[in-house]
């Protein structure tokens, strides 16, 4: 029930084209629902972030799309860049603890 | 403000030896969890401390362990080194008191068991 699903594992977009991730999870507890970014060793940074009293947050060319019933949330990536490669991760977490993080996808933008 | 701040950021070690990594969070940040990353398992959870108190703790052996000091700055010890521990271990703080409060990650410290 702490598991959080991610898809794809890997995923190859053109530039300029929408890059689209999805997670999913079981545990309704979780409250806060974050989305990492990780270059090569580096550590991950946040990304942008959503709450379920929202269906869906964008920031710049990220957005969060959040369907509480389907517990279910995904990452769009509009006008997709080569600076973009780098590896996704969701994750997902109660009242600011125990935060379950998906096993990552591997973007990369071809120029 | 300073981010997190892991030291060191690599390590060389063989196998059984013991190390110990550091790891200082944001300030005002309670709380520090600690990750191994490897190319096949992803972010798996170590442990958090929270005030000085472990809080949470993930499925990894004994010989990993942790503590964190009154001013919230972390240490993780690993002892008897394996070469499946070599990995990136990463460190988070966050407040962790209310929701949405998120965690903030620091570099990593790259250790490699020889």
């Amino acid at each position: 029930q702490q598991q959080v699903k991610q898809s794809p594992q890997s995923l190859i977009v053109q530039k300029g084209g929408i890059s689209i991730i999805n997670c999913a999870y079981e545990n309704t507890a979780f409250d806060y629902f974050p989305w990492y970014q990780q270059f090569p060793g580096k550590g991950p940074a946040l990304l942008i972030a959503i709450r379920p009293d929202v269906s869906e947050k964008k920031e710049g060319r990220f957005t969060i799309s959040f369907n509480k019933s389907a517990k279910q949330f995904s990452l769009h990536i509009m006008d997709s860049q080569p600076g973009d490669s780098a590896t996704y991760f969701c994750a997902a977490s109660n009242y600011g603890q125990n935060f379950v993080f998906g096993p990552g996808t591997r973007l990369s933008v071809l120029p | 403000k300073a981010g997190v701040t892991q030291t060191p950021r690599y390590l060389i070690k063989t196998r059984g030896q013991q190390v110990t990594l550091s790891c200082s969070p944001i300030s005002g940040h309670r709380s520090v969890s600690w990750y191994q990353q490897t190319p096949g398992q992803g972010l798996q959870f170590l442990f958090e401390y929270f005030s000085e108190t472990q809080r949470n703790k993930g499925n990894f052996p004994g010989r990993f362990s942790g503590r964190q000091f009154s001013n919230s700055r972390s240490e993780m010890n690993v002892s008897t080194l394996e070469l499946g521990d070599s990995a990136l271990y990463l460190c988070a703080s966050s407040l962790a008191v209310k929701k949405g409060d998120t965690q903030y990650f620091g570099p990593g410290t790259r250790l490699t068991v020889l």
